[in-house]
């Protein structure tokens, strides 16, 4: 069955620079865009950042753009986030997610499979 | 505008149908997509596009639309659907993924 499987968080302090991995399994992982989304704590979803299947084209949220890099390596059917200058308020847990900022006829892809998400605390 | 609002809390009684509402200028180009999110748990794929349930989610989960209102119903809810809930639309930019503030619901 498909399975992600995040990995890398901790306790950094601001300024600091982290990096977060995504394990896929049970799927063409080459053949799906992926993203990262992040909960705060006591806050709603925040979608952060996507990579497209092959790697080429990324997008991030306006709260990270220029501090976090997302990027994959389709051998190793592993998605990364490269998080710098971190700040406290990044604290959050952060879920990979598979699906493309794609729609069709109305219809957007969805996030059809979560990982169960690795916490990152940002904090002096 | 390039937001999403949802009501911060909802309630049914057990049994009951209860909707849950999505509104944005995105919604009135894309269907908004569902998911919920209990604690300690991976969000869940609901309902995507028009009307369409995830694999294995139950039949009183169903989406609607009018103008730039998404809507979630839950007929007959359960007292496992108490969990939050999120819409999520793609931006009309083209380059984000939007989601909603979030709907805690509470059954009765």
């Amino acid at each position: 069955q498909v399975q992600l499987v995040e990995s890398g968080g901790g306790v950094v302090q601001p300024g600091t620079s982290l990096r977060l991995s995504c394990v896929a399994t049970g799927f063409t992982f080459r053949s799906y865009a992926m993203n990262w989304v992040r909960q705060a704590p006591g806050a709603g979803l925040e979608w952060v950042a996507v990579v497209s299947y092959d790697g080429r084209n990324k997008y991030y949220a306006d709260s990270v753009k220029g501090r976090f890099t997302i990027s994959r390596d389709n051998s190793k059917d592993t998605m990364y986030l490269q998080m710098s200058s971190l700040r406290p308020e990044d604290t959050a847990v952060y879920y990979c997610a598979r699906g493309a900022l794609y729609c069709s006829e109305g219809s957007c892809y969805p996030f059809d499979q979560w990982g169960q998400g690795t916490l990152v605390t940002v904090s002096s | 505008s390039s937001e999403l609002t949802q009501d911060p809390t909802v309630s049914v009684v057990l049994g009951q149908t209860v909707r849950i509402t999505c509104q944005g200028d995105s919604v009135r180009t894309y269907y908004a997509n569902w998911y919920q999110k209990k604690p300690g748990q991976a969000p869940v794929l609901l309902i995507y596009g028009k009307n369409n349930r995830a694999s294995g989610i139950p039949d009183r989960f169903s989406g609607s639309i009018s103008g730039n209102t998404g809507s979630l119903t839950i007929t007959g809810a359960q007292a496992e659907d108490e969990a939050d809930y999120y819409c999520s639309c793609r931006d009309r930019s083209g380059d984000h993924m939007l989601f909603g503030e979030g709907t805690k619901l509470t059954v009765l």
